[in-house]
């Protein structure tokens, strides 16, 4: 059964925190894996990884993707009370154009 | 701007009622997506559709209808036979697998539907 699942569901940091958030996957067929802020409202999207060992970068967050060991972590460095939110993981499968997410991790950073 | 536009933001029903929620986008795009989401447990799916006049189920169709009879257009039709429909729906679009660039879901600001 294709998965993904994402650690921890929760977190709680202080302002100039850094954080790692995780994301393992089994599915079929990899195609890219997905990473998306959700403040209450649409999930935006952060990045797209396809490769291994690359990794993407903007601003204070950045994302890399492991393909032999299944696993991503986006990692957020001097973190704001703007990065409060929820993070959503997805993995898109070859199989039916289908995306397949995590629980998602809810950050809170608190002044 | 494109986009994709949800409708309503917020809806009530009563029970044994069926509410249609309105999924509009205007970015080209051939996918189209159904979601739901409940506290502590992601986004589920719903039904999805690749093209106009084809749709396949997810996850969690019971209780759900949709139909996709314009590229632009995906409603979502919530049953009296889906037995908790209170939740969070998110539709969303993409260029689709067999398009060139990149596979990236856009999603519209969401319905938050609440049986009463």
């Amino acid at each position: 059964e294709d998965k993904v699942v994402q650690s921890p569901l929760s977190l709680v940091v202080h302002e100039g925190d850094t954080v790692t958030l995780n994301c393992s996957y089994e599915v079929t067929n990899f195609r890219s894996l997905l990473w998306y802020k959700q403040e209450k409202k649409a999930p935006t999207f952060l990045f797209m990884l396809t490769s291994s060992g690359i990794e993407k970068k903007s601003g204070r967050l950045s994302s890399i993707l492991d393909k032999k060991e299944l696993f991503s972590i986006l990692n957020i460095t001097a973190t704001q009370t703007g990065d409060s939110a929820i993070y959503l993981c997805a993995v898109e499968g070859n199989t039916g154009n289908q995306f397949y997410f995590g629980t998602g991790t809810s950050l809170t950073v608190i002044p | 701007d494109g986009g994709i536009t949800q409708s309503p933001k917020y809806l009530f029903r009563k029970e044994g009622q069926n509410v249609t929620l309105s999924c509009e986008q205007n970015l080209n795009h051939d996918a189209m997506y159904w979601y739901r989401q409940d506290p502590g447990q992601g986004l589920r799916l719903i039904y999805y559709s690749q093209i106009v006049n084809d749709f396949q189920k997810g996850d969690i169709a019971e209780g759900y209808s949709v139909s996709r009879e314009k590229k632009e257009s995906f409603p979502l039709t919530v049953t009296s036979a889906q037995k908790n429909p209170t939740a969070f729906y998110l539709c969303a679009s993409s260029i689709g697998q067999g398009a060139a660039g990149a596979n990236v879901l856009t999603f519209g600001a969401g319905s938050r539907l609440t049986v009463l």
